[in-house]
């Protein structure tokens, strides 16, 4: 049972918009502490997305976007397409526990 | 740019010890990153094994803790995990990972990844 709470599933037609929440608690993203995004395609390992709750690395598409608020965080992604079919999770810190953690993860399906 | 790659036995029999390691390239493991590793059982989600910096330092994941130790060998540019007194629970896909420090932020985050390797519990 993770301290972040992802929705397991979301899905959109191609070229919509979808969002994926992370809700966590006073001891972890409503501490203050940063929320990152991963993407994992099935047989792969995952790969950062975003970091610092709305930076993109390198290489990374500007239809992926992160937003930080209060104790949630949300990762938004526009125009979606069909190579976007993966799992995504988010990871921060959490202060009671003592350590990193991460979502359960959000499979996102293209209709 | 740093390439991980984990290795190790795919199988281990149940109260054995789990032992991997990650061997890095393209770049130094005295480098100023944490190293770090995560475990995916099959079918689902990640979870933070613990980490270790370039001067040996480490952090575990609690749940973890007293089972696993993760170590540092410079002269090869590898790290490695051993986890003591498997049970089936432990079955999934190990990754390794480069942690980068959040200099301006508050959390680190793992941004160079290994391909995994699955590891089995089995007698």
């Amino acid at each position: 049972q993770s301290v972040l709470t992802q929705p397991p599933s979301v899905s959109g037609a191609p070229g919509q918009r979808v969002a994926i929440s992370c809700t966590g608690s006073s001891s972890n993203i409503g501490a203050g502490n940063d929320v990152h995004w991963y993407q994992q395609f099935p047989g792969t390992a995952p790969r950062l997305l975003i970091y610092g709750n709305t930076n993109r690395p390198s290489g990374v598409p500007d239809r992926f976007s992160g937003s930080k608020s209060g104790t949630s965080a949300s990762l938004a992604i526009t125009g979606l397409q069909a190579d976007d079919e993966a799992d995504y999770y988010c990871q921060s810190y959490d202060s009671g526990l003592g350590g990193y953690v991460f979502g359960p993860g959000t499979k996102v399906t293209v209709l | 740019q740093v390439q991980l790659q984990e290795s190790g036995p795919g199988l281990v029999k149940p109260s054995g010890t789990l032992s991997l390691t990650c061997a890095v390239s393209g770049g130094s493991i005295s480098s100023n990153n944490w190293w770090t590793w995560v475990r995916q059982p099959p079918g689902k989600g990640l979870e933070y094994i613990g980490e270790i910096s370039r001067n040996g330092a480490t952090n575990y994941n609690p749940s973890l803790r007293s089972r696993v130790t993760i170590s540092l060998d410079k002269s090869r540019n590898q790290f490695s995990l051993k986890v003591f007194s498997v049970t089936a629970a432990d079955t999934a896909i190990y990754y390794c990972a480069r942690v980068t420090i959040a200099t301006s932020g508050t959390v680190d985050w793992f941004d160079s990844w290994g391909p995994g390797t699955l590891v089995t519990v089995s007698s």
